[in-house]
């Protein structure tokens, strides 16, 4: 089955900086990547994504790249905010089917 | 408020005591998921349905059971209740065929003594 892999688990960055999170993923089959924000206490929410036919996808200060050959997408955030901070999940749908395997999250901390 | 809603919103549930957990939603979404949520282990996938009538397990499918009589309900039962299952269950569901946009619910927060 599809195995997603997030690095890294905990990331602590200065407003105004960038943040970048990683995910590997292991089934070639996958043509879809999802990006979810979750802030404490609430429900994760999608805020982008992709799909295998192109390689990049942007939404103000988001964006995701994807290298099909690697079997790695990446989350880009610039000019970090404080309402930045939250845990975020990229995942993978699992053999060709619409379930979605989760990475284990990324807890991003933005300083003021 | 078109969406999807969990109830309820916390229990503390004692061992070995059956538990259903609701979810409903009016989007009219083919497909609905069961994940539960534990820190450090992400969200991970107990029971889905694709269609109503239909249902199939997920990666930690063991001590739970779902049922799909409709389009709109999905509830999760725990038949007797262990302290490993304490964890935070969120409801999903996507309108498939391709799209798979997942709304969640608000979750449900179980602990189980």
């Amino acid at each position: 089955g599809e195995n997603v892999e997030q690095h890294p688990s905990t990331l602590s960055v200065q407003e105004g900086d960038s943040a970048v999170i990683k995910c590997t993923y292991s089934d070639s089959a996958s043509n879809y990547f999802p990006w979810y924000k979750q802030e404490l206490g609430k429900r994760p929410q999608l805020i982008i994504d992709i799909r295998s036919n192109v390689g990049e996808k942007k939404d103000q200060r988001i964006a995701v790249t994807l290298n099909k050959t690697a079997k790695h997408f990446s989350l880009h955030i610039t000019e970090t905010q404080p309402e930045d901070s939250a845990v975020y999940f990229c995942a993978a749908p699992e053999g060709g089917s619409e379930k979605l395997v989760f990475g284990k999250g990324t807890k991003l901390t933005v300083n003021p | 408020t078109a969406g999807i809603t969990q109830a309820p919103t916390s229990q503390i549930l004692a061992a070995g005591r059956s538990m259903t957990l609701r979810c409903t939603q009016d989007m009219r979404h083919n497909a609905m998921y069961w994940y539960r949520q534990d820190l450090g282990l992400g969200l991970r996938l107990i029971h889905y349905s694709n269609t109503a009538g239909t249902t199939g397990k997920g990666e930690v499918p063991d001590g739970y059971s779902v049922s799909r009589a409709n389009t709109d309900d999905f509830p999760l039962t725990l038949a007797s209740a262990v302290p490993s299952q304490t964890s935070v269950y969120f409801c999903a569901s996507s309108p498939s065929s391709g799209n798979y946009g997942y709304t969640f619910g608000s979750g449900t927060r179980l602990t189980v003594v």
